[in-house]
């Protein structure tokens, strides 16, 4: 079935420095890959997507790019701070009928000052 | 503003007790979503409704059933809770678009402790 598997967390940067939180997934076919960020308190909210291969996702300075040679949908900000912090999730939906999406165990980041 | 609410932020119950968590989605969304998040594990999918009157088991559906009798709500019940149900439970809605790509919108999440 269909899995996304993501660094294991926590990270904790310095502010201003660079982020890259690794997701690889496996799916058949071609699916919708997704960035969900959770900040304290709060539900998910989509942070970027892409839904073919090669399509760049971007947001508030945050890219990931749909690499399907190498199945994987990297998370990169070049200078974080501290309202960063958050926990990412990747997520996929599968390319069929149903609207299911798989998430992946998330990955909580702390930029301190 | 596209608006997932639950009816709680936190609730306490005992081992045994029937326990419904309620959302409501203002957006007409077809589909709707439970999950809970424990640490380590992510978000698993409960169950799902994709129209009114509609469920399709998720990942891990055993000691919960839905009920959707209006589009715009959807309501998981725990028929019996036990300790292991101690859990953040999120709803989510989304809309059907055929092809790929829609987002799914979360409410601010349940946390549900069971004694």
């Amino acid at each position: 079935g269909d899995s996304v598997t993501q660094m294991e967390g926590p990270v904790t940067l310095s502010e201003e420095a660079f982020l890259t939180i690794n997701c690889t997934y496996t799916a058949t076919g071609y699916p919708s890959l997704f960035w969900y960020v959770q900040y304290p308190g709060e539900g998910l909210q989509l942070l970027l997507k892409a839904t073919k291969a090669d399509d760049k996702g971007s947001n508030k300075g945050f890219e990931a790019t749909y690499r399907k040679e190498t199945t994987s949908f990297h998370l990169e900000k070049g200078s974080v701070q501290v309202s960063d912090s958050a926990v990412y999730f990747c997520a996929l939906r599968h390319s069929g009928g149903y609207q299911k999406v798989t998430f992946g165990t998330g990955t909580k980041l702390q930029v301190i000052p | 503003d596209v608006k997932v609410t639950q009816s709680s932020r936190y609730l306490v119950k005992r081992t045994g007790e029937k326990v419904f968590l309620e959302c409501v989605q203002d957006m007409d969304h077809e589909n709707m979503f439970w999950y809970r998040q424990d640490p380590g594990l992510g978000l698993r999918l409960i169950y799902f409704s994709y129209d009114v009157k509609m469920k399709e088991k998720g990942d891990i559906p055993e000691g919960y059933s839905v009920s959707r009798e209006k589009k715009e709500r959807f309501s998981l019940i725990l028929e019996s809770a036990s300790t292991n149900q101690t859990s953040m439970y999120l709803c989510a809605s989304s809309p059907f678009v055929k092809g790929l790509g829609e987002t799914q919108y979360f409410g601010p999440g349940t946390r549900l402790l069971v004694l």
